[in-house]
């Protein structure tokens, strides 16, 4: 079975900190996806990767960034978090093997900034 | 943003009685998904459909999609109370790669 496992389940952070949210997939996929999910909202795509050390911007980039230096290992990095960012935030990952492929998620972080 | 939505937002049956959930979107797509959530958990994918297919059954799920209406529904026949979550579509829009553009979610309540 595909794994996608993210660092924490729950994670209080404090207003200006810079806070890291990792996400590691055991099924050598390509492609790999951070999105944040509020109520109402449904899922926004925050960044993309498709390879290694390439990543695209999703619908909501702005106030974070990625890193992709291995193929397993995607981050999510809040430069500087604010309140405005106290979400769930959900990693996943496909493999680029055409267009009927399905998503794998992992749990899912609770991150609350204070 | 390219997100679709979803209707009803919340629906609540019991137990036995089918559930449906309809979703619309804005572009032309790949293929649309279902994925199920769990109450804070990770999304869980249930059932793709091609833009070239009108119907696909999976045990208990059916989905359909017009892509001339650019929507989809999804129906769950005699429905369990394990069937409680959250449904979300997710489109695959045409030239976007590998991107998935998710709806806003049903929530679905089953009581018995």
């Amino acid at each position: 079975d595909v794994k996608v496992t993210q660092s924490s389940r729950y994670l209080v952070k404090r207003t200006g900190e810079k806070v890291f949210l990792e996400c590691v997939q055991d099924m050598d996929h390509e492609n790999m996806f951070w999105y944040r999910q509020d109520p109402g909202l449904g899922l926004r795509l925050i960044y993309f990767s498709y390879d290694v050390k390439m990543k695209e911007k999703g619908d909501i980039p702005e106030g974070y960034s990625v890193s992709r230096e291995k193929k397993e290992r995607f981050s999510l990095i809040l430069e500087s978090a604010s309140t405005n960012q106290t979400s769930m935030y959900l990693c996943a990952s496909s493999p680029n093997t055409g267009y009927d492929t399905e998503a794998f998620f992992g749990q899912g972080t609770r991150l609350t900034v204070v | 943003s390219q997100q679709g939505e979803e209707d009803p937002q919340a629906l609540s049956i019991q137990e036995g009685e089918n559930a449906t959930m309809n979703c619309s979107y804005k572009t032309s797509i790949n293929n649309l998904q279902w994925y199920r959530q769990n109450s804070g958990r990770g999304l869980v994918h249930l059932i793709l459909i091609r833009s070239n297919e009108r119907e696909k059954h999976s045990g208990r799920l059916r989905v359909t999609l017009d892509t001339s209406k650019k929507s989809s529904s999804l129906l769950i026949t005699a429905s369990r109370a394990a069937d409680t979550a959250s449904y979300f579509c997710a489109t695959l829009n045409t030239g976007t790669a590998s991107k998935l553009t998710f709806g806003t979610g049903t929530r679905l309540q089953v009581t018995l």
